[in-house]
């Protein structure tokens, strides 16, 4: 997975419940991404990252924030969580100059 | 609203045939054009990307792109088993924007 990790790998938390999942990456690369994936909407962003603290806003962001303070790692933030936010989710990178997404391994969150 | 439409399949060819995936797109600025592959549970694997048109060979995998038709494709020669998985395709716009979007995929059933 391209020397990227997400954590935790599966969560269930319940409505309205904050959640913070991580992305770590190992190969320096200066973009990093966060999807969601449903059946039916495949992938679909939510925000991402051009750098230290550079971040902007995805296609379905509503719900959603991110940090990111140090070069490999990329965090998303669901202030309270709801049921609509139940998904897989992906972390993605590439490297500046190079428009390839590369994938780690994903998050189940399911919302109760 | 861009959008990247694929036949969701299942897409069913014998072992040994040729399997032909397609892919079409809204956005006629579109410069660049991915394929990644999805094993159930798993995370997206990017396998081909093109970006002009005609076709781009890689072992067993052939991209093939029109932009006048906006229209590419994915052939897989000699499809095994293990062939057998979602293909998603991913279109990034022109401009300056790493965003890609996704089409919900096409699943492969290669038939021993």
């Amino acid at each position: 997975d391209a020397g990227i990790t997400q954590s935790p790998r599966h969560k269930v938390t319940e409505t309205g419940t904050p959640v913070t999942l991580r992305c770590h990456q190992t190969e320096n690369h200066r973009y990093m991404y966060w999807y969601r994936q449903d059946p039916g909407h495949g992938l679909r962003l939510i925000h991402y990252s051009y750098g230290v603290k550079d971040t902007d806003k995805g296609e379905v962001s509503d719900g959603y924030s991110v940090s990111r303070s140090k070069t490999e790692d990329f965090l998303l933030t669901l202030e309270s969580a709801t049921s609509s936010q139940t998904s897989v989710y992906f972390c993605a990178i590439s490297a500046q100059g190079v428009e390839e997404q590369y994938f780690g391994p994903g998050t189940r969150l399911t919302v109760t | 609203q861009k959008e990247v439409e694929q036949n969701s399949g299942p897409l069913s060819v014998p072992e040994g045939a040729i399997a032909s995936l397609n892919c079409t797109y809204s956005d006629r600025g579109s410069q660049s054009f991915f394929w990644y592959r999805q094993y159930s549970g798993k995370s997206p694997e990017l396998i081909m990307s093109i970006y002009s048109n005609g076709d781009k060979e890689d072992g067993r995998f052939t991209a093939q792109l029109n932009k006048a038709s906006q229209y590419v494709s994915l052939l897989i020669r000699d499809s095994q088993p293990s062939d057998s998985a979602t293909y998603l395709c991913a279109v990034m716009g022109g401009g300056a924007t790493n965003k890609l979007i996704f089409g919900t995929g096409t699943l492969l059933a290669v038939q021993p």
